[in-house]
């Protein structure tokens, strides 16, 4: 069974960068994600798909502050130059053959 | 300009039934299968149903299979989900999004079962 995990919480100072994680189980290393923000009061937004090996697509109007890279299970979300409205939960969700909609339970975000 | 704008979210009893609708604008409906998503009060996004492109295959969470069925109109650019013997715990905020990797999202309606 594929499960995504995330810590519940982070948190960073106005300006610095954070680096937030979405570790795949065991035997699924090789599955790309989504990451998606969701800021308070608002719907989720689509930030990018991520792949095994890095490389990444991002949604129209995702600002260049927004990376994504990975290593072996492990999928990172990094933000640069932390803005009060990156202050938000963000998801990870993959999918793939007999994989319809798995979500990572979020990462509360607070911006210091 | 690339939307989905979902509908027919209102306050139910245990036990009622309710049809979700959610329109499409701005891009080739038809090329996309599309997913259900819904949200508890302060909780996670949680997935609910997935279409494919023709609608000829569907499928379910466990937690919704039985009582809940996907469909779509491509001539209405719509996507529907029929919600029958609603439960409390299908409190939420309903969203409909692309698939698979869920790259654009409605803003999403609230469906309340309470008495």
């Amino acid at each position: 069974q594929l499960v995504l995990t995330q810590s519940p919480s982070a948190s960073a100072s106005l300006g610095a960068s954070v680096k937030l994680t979405c570790t795949l189980s065991s035997g699924h290393s090789s599955y790309a994600i989504a990451w998606h923000q969701q800021q308070p009061e608002k719907g989720p937004r689509y930030l990018m798909k991520l792949n095994s090996d890095g490389s990444h697509s991002k949604g129209d109007g995702i600002p260049d502050r927004f990376s994504g890279s990975s290593s072996g299970a492990e999928r990172y979300l990094t933000i640069s130059s932390l803005q009060s409205e990156d202050e938000a939960d963000y998801y990870c969700q993959t999918w793939g053959t007999g994989i319809l909609g798995v979500f990572g339970g979020g990462t509360k975000l607070t911006v210091l | 300009e690339v939307q989905l704008v979902e509908s027919g979210g209102v306050v139910v009893q245990p036990g009622g039934s309710l049809r979700l609708s959610c329109a499409a604008s701005g891009f080739t409906f038809d090329d996309y299968a599309m997913h259900w998503v819904r949200q508890a009060p302060g909780k996670g996004l949680e997935w609910v149903s997935l279409i494919s492109w023709d609608g000829g295959s569907t499928y379910y969470a466990d937690s919704v299979k039985g009582r809940f069925t996907i469909s779509r109109d491509n001539s209405k650019n719509s996507l529907y989900l029929q919600m029958n013997s609603l439960r409390a715990e299908d409190t939420a905020l309903y969203y409909c999004a692309t698939a698979p990797y869920m790259d654009v999202w409605g803003k999403g309606t609230t469906v309340t079962v309470s008495s």
